[in-house]
């Protein structure tokens, strides 16, 4: 089956810690997204990625980073350095045809809890 | 202002009523619009793209109006596996492919 994966499903972690989550895409997708969903909130765009080894900042990226060595792959590390990371995150891709941007697909979420 | 705006939630409608939800955009030259829908907990699926002439999708109707600057999700016969968030997504035409998602708007569809 075609589709976006995340794991994990529910991850704790204390206060201090970095912590990686996954997000595979096996749509041969070109653009990679990563959002993050706070109860009874829309979606914020945190980083997104239109190609390998490229991706930008979107209006919260401070206190998260991402990698894009593979174009099946976007993982995103939230740092120490964001200071409420207790959310809901998710992972989005996108086909890119002819510079037309097509509907996003998303990965089932990764619930984020700081103990 | 914000750059994607939804009506206020929640609606809560009985069964069988048709119910509009409005949402309006600041960039003018926004080019790409859909609607999502997001149940409790979950993950956004795509419910409609939004094209300039409007289309249907079964009890669902999406209109564009790019003279006023909003776009519209109309349900009609609303059915209890209706409730949900329904979400507006934009792409503002800035360059590269972000996107800007509305804060949704809740609906209960009650028996």
């Amino acid at each position: 089956d075609g589709g976006i994966t995340q794991s994990p499903k529910y991850l704790f972690r204390k206060e201090g810690q970095n912590v990686t989550l996954s997000c595979e895409q096996n749509l041969n997708h070109d653009a990679m997204y990563w959002y993050r969903q706070d109860p009874g909130q829309g979606l914020r765009l945190i980083y997104y990625s239109q190609i390998v080894n490229d991706f930008q900042k979107g209006d919260i990226a401070e206190g998260y980073s991402v990698s894009r060595e593979k174009k099946e792959s976007f993982p995103l590390t939230v740092t120490s350095a964001q200071k409420n990371p207790t959310a809901f995150y998710l992972c989005a891709s996108t086909l890119v045809s002819s510079g037309t941007y097509n509907e996003q697909f998303f990965g089932p979420g990764t619930r984020l809890t700081v103990l | 202002r914000k750059e994607v705006e939804q009506d206020p939630g929640p609606f809560n409608v009985p069964e069988g009523a048709t119910v509009a939800f409005n949402c309006t955009y600041s960039n003018s030259a926004s080019q790409s619009f859909f609607w999502y829908r997001q149940d409790c907990r979950k993950e956004p699926k795509l419910l409609m793209s939004v094209y300039s002439s409007g289309n249907e999708d079964g009890r669902f109707t999406a209109q564009l109006n790019r003279a006023s600057q909003y776009i519209s999700l109309l349900i009609r016969d609303s059915k209890l596996s209706d409730s949900a968030t329904y979400l507006c997504v934009v792409n503002p035409n800035t360059g590269g492919f972000k996107t800007i998602f509305g804060a949704g708007t809740r609906l209960f569809v009650k028996a």
